[in-house]
């Protein structure tokens, strides 16, 4: 069974620059979430999907971030306009109800703001 | 709200040495507790678990017991190997009831412990 998909892997932008992040989780898992891993801590979850609709989004930052996640199965995080501080490791993950929901992750995108 | 504290790395161990790294949690309701293992350049994998006070998790040689008592789930391995080095990550996820009156399931993580062995 494949796993989480991401890309691209790494990115570097300068502020004030579009990014854009996309994930294709394991075939079946209804729940995908993106999470935003800085430097030297844990993981922080941005938003969840259950199929196409938002279920937490109470931490993405919305006035620069969004995500979406149209036909319930590959998303889109974009970050409009990137700072400095949000350079960060950008996780995806995905689970099903079937296998526990335990949660799967990605290889993650490494991004760098200049 | 829920966190997870774990001690602070960066942890240097020489091979078969004994290793803990401690995890304690504050959390309303009845938590599942986690350590995630993250291996350089990979995703995070799911280590071991356990869904209720008492339980233990193991998986690998690596152990964890839920203590309600003491609200910590710290993570042990008698003998370590040089392909243990990575960085481990303390977590906690709601139970499906109290996800019901909060909403989501997310998990909440550690800030991360770094471990190294030497050969």
């Amino acid at each position: 069974e494949a796993g989480v998909a991401q890309s691209p892997r790494y990115k570097i932008i300068e502020k004030r620059q579009s990014v854009a992040f996309w994930c294709n989780p394991i075939s079946g898992h209804a729940t995908l979430y993106w999470y935003q891993q800085i430097l030297g801590q844990g993981p922080k979850l941005l938003i969840q999907f259950q199929n196409n609709g938002v279920v937490d989004d109470s931490q993405l930052p919305k006035d620069r971030f969004s995500a979406e996640r149209l036909k319930g199965v590959d998303s889109t995080l974009k970050i409009q306009p990137a700072k400095l501080e949000d350079s960060a490791v950008y996780l995806c993950a995905s689970s099903s109800i079937r296998v526990g929901n335990e949660q799967f992750f990605g290889p993650g995108t490494r991004l760098t703001v200049l | 709200g829920n966190s997870v504290t774990q001690m602070e790395g960066p942890v240097t161990l020489s091979e078969e040495a004994f290793l803990t790294i401690n995890c304690t949690y504050t959390a309303t309701g009845y938590p599942s507790l986690f350590w995630y293992v993250q291996y350089p350049g990979e995703g995070l994998q799911l280590l071991l678990k356990a869904t209720k006070a008492d339980d233990k998790g193991s998986n690998k040689g690596f152990e964890a017991t839920y203590r309600k008592e003491t609200t910590s789930f710290h993570l042990e391995k008698g003998s370590v190997q040089v392909s243990d080095s990575a960085v481990y990550f303390c977590a906690l996820r709601t139970r499906i009831l109290d996800v019901i009156i909060q909403g989501a399931q997310k998990l909440v993580f550690g800030q991360g412990t770094r471990l190294t062995i030497n050969p």
